[in-house]
Parts: structure tokens; C-alpha cells; sequence
């Protein structure tokens, strides 16, 4: 069963920071461009970053540019997102997700976790 | 940046009714890599529908997508109980993605 698993939520002071790790189980993670996406309390979904299969290339929404950074380890089919300089609007259920197409650097996307809570506040 | 924008806000309609939701986009959406997504409160998102009008696995026909450029459209033909949820386009055919406000299918 193709499987994601978000971890690394947890409450932080604005200016601090968060590391988010999504596990894949299921599929061969190294052929998949995957992507961080997020959903703030009460708001819609918003696109947060992309990293192509092999992670030489990353994409980011210009709201989060210069503070987050996505990676991957292959070896371990883990996804991460470094989450730097947090700000109260980045409270959100982060979601990593897998692209439906194999070895594009974006797709839509055919599998999501259930998602894990980073809460930025004093 | 592609800004989409879904219409209505909310729907309300009854189960075995006709449910027809509208995406616009700022610039035309290339090679219609549109995608539509159902969303349930404390549940992931689920994939519909991909290059504007292909069923993702396992999404009953009832479910379908049409338009292309910037116009695209969501049609659920009966809407059973399940149906009832947020649904998003989203457009992937250029970075930085982006999502639509969602449109809301409510019972009435």
C-alpha cells in the first residue's frame, strides 16, 4: 500500500524553527517529485515547495522563498521540509504529497498524508 | 503567478442533484495540467481528476472535467452523501503552483 507519514510538528516561537519529515512506503520514492502543501486554519490549500525525484531541483512559493527548504534522502524515502524564520502566518496542517506521474518535476498529485500541525506563536 | 479563481463559494444542493463547479484562470493554463482535488475536514485531500478531464484511479464516473485555456468546470452528475466536501482546482503546468479558494458542496 502506497503510504505517507508526516512528522515534525509541534509548537514554536515566531523567528524559530521546524524540520517536517514525510516517510514513503509503497512505491519507488526515488522516481517521484513530491511537494510540501499546506492549509491554515479556516483557508484554503496553498502550495508550499517541490523537489524533483532525484532532488537536484526545488520549487518554492514566494511566500515561503529564502526561509524553507525541501530536501530528500532517497536511501531513507524520506521527505523533509526546513521550516527558518517562522511567522504566525505559516500555522497551517502541512501535508507532503506524491506527483502522480513519475520523473516530472511537478504533477498533480495522487497521494497525500494525513498531515501534520506546525503552530507558530508566543 | 497563475491565480485561479472557483465559483460559487458554496453550493447547496440535494443528494441526486447536479453539482457544477467553475475554476478561471489569470493566464491560460499550458497543456491543461488543471486538476481537481475533494477535501473533507480532518481527512487528506483526494485526487478527482488530472489534465483537465482524466479520472484519477478509482473515482467513480460520476465525477467529471471539462474546459481548457482558462476555463475549466467539475461536473458531479448525482451527488451522493460522500460528496459532500471542499473541492479545489489547481493548476500544476507552472511554477509556482497554485490552488483555487475551493468551492464548498453543502447540503441543502
Amino acid at each position: 500500500e502506497v503510504q505517507l507519514l508526516e512528522s515534525g510538528g509541534g509548537l514554536v516561537q515566531p523567528g524559530g524553527s521546524l524540520r517536517l519529515s514525510c516517510a514513503a512506503s509503497g512505491f519507488t520514492f526515488n522516481t517521484y517529485a513530491m511537494s510540501w502543501v499546506r492549509q491554515a486554519p479556516g483557508k484554503g490549500l496553498e502550495w508550499v515547495s517541490a523537489i524533483s525525484a532525484s532532488g537536484g531541483i526545488t520549487y518554492y512559493a514566494d511566500s515561503v522563498k529564502g526561509r524553507f527548504t525541501i530536501s530528500r534522502d532517497n536511501s531513507k524515502n524520506t521527505l523533509y521540509l526546513q521550516m527558518n524564520s517562522l511567522r504566525a502566518e505559516d500555522t497551517a496542517v502541512y501535508y507532503c504529497a506524491k506527483s502522480l506521474q513519475e520523473w516530472l518535476n511537478y504533477y498533480a498529485m495522487d497521494v497525500w498524508g494525513q498531515g501534520t500541525t506546525g503552530t507558530v506563536s508566543s | 503567478e497563475i491565480v485561479l479563481t472557483q465559483s460559487p463559494g458554496t453550493l447547496s444542493l440535494s443528494p441526486g442533484g447536479r453539482a457544477s463547479l467553475s475554476c478561471r484562470a489569470s493566464q491560460s493554463v499550458s497543456s491543461s495540467y488543471l486538476a481537481w482535488y475533494q477535501h473533507k475536514p480532518g481527512q487528506a485531500p483526494r485526487l478527482l481528476i488530472y489534465g483537465a478531464s482524466s479520472r484519477a484511479t478509482g473515482i467513480p464516473d460520476r465525477f467529471s472535467g471539462s474546459g481548457s485555456g482558462t476555463d475549466f468546470t467539475l461536473t458531479i452528475s448525482r451527488l451522493e452523501p460522500e460528496d459532500f466536501a471542499v473541492y479545489y482546482c489547481q493548476q500544476y503546468g507552472t511554477s509556482p503552483l497554485t490552488f483555487g479558494g475551493g468551492t464548498k458542496v453543502e447540503i441543502k
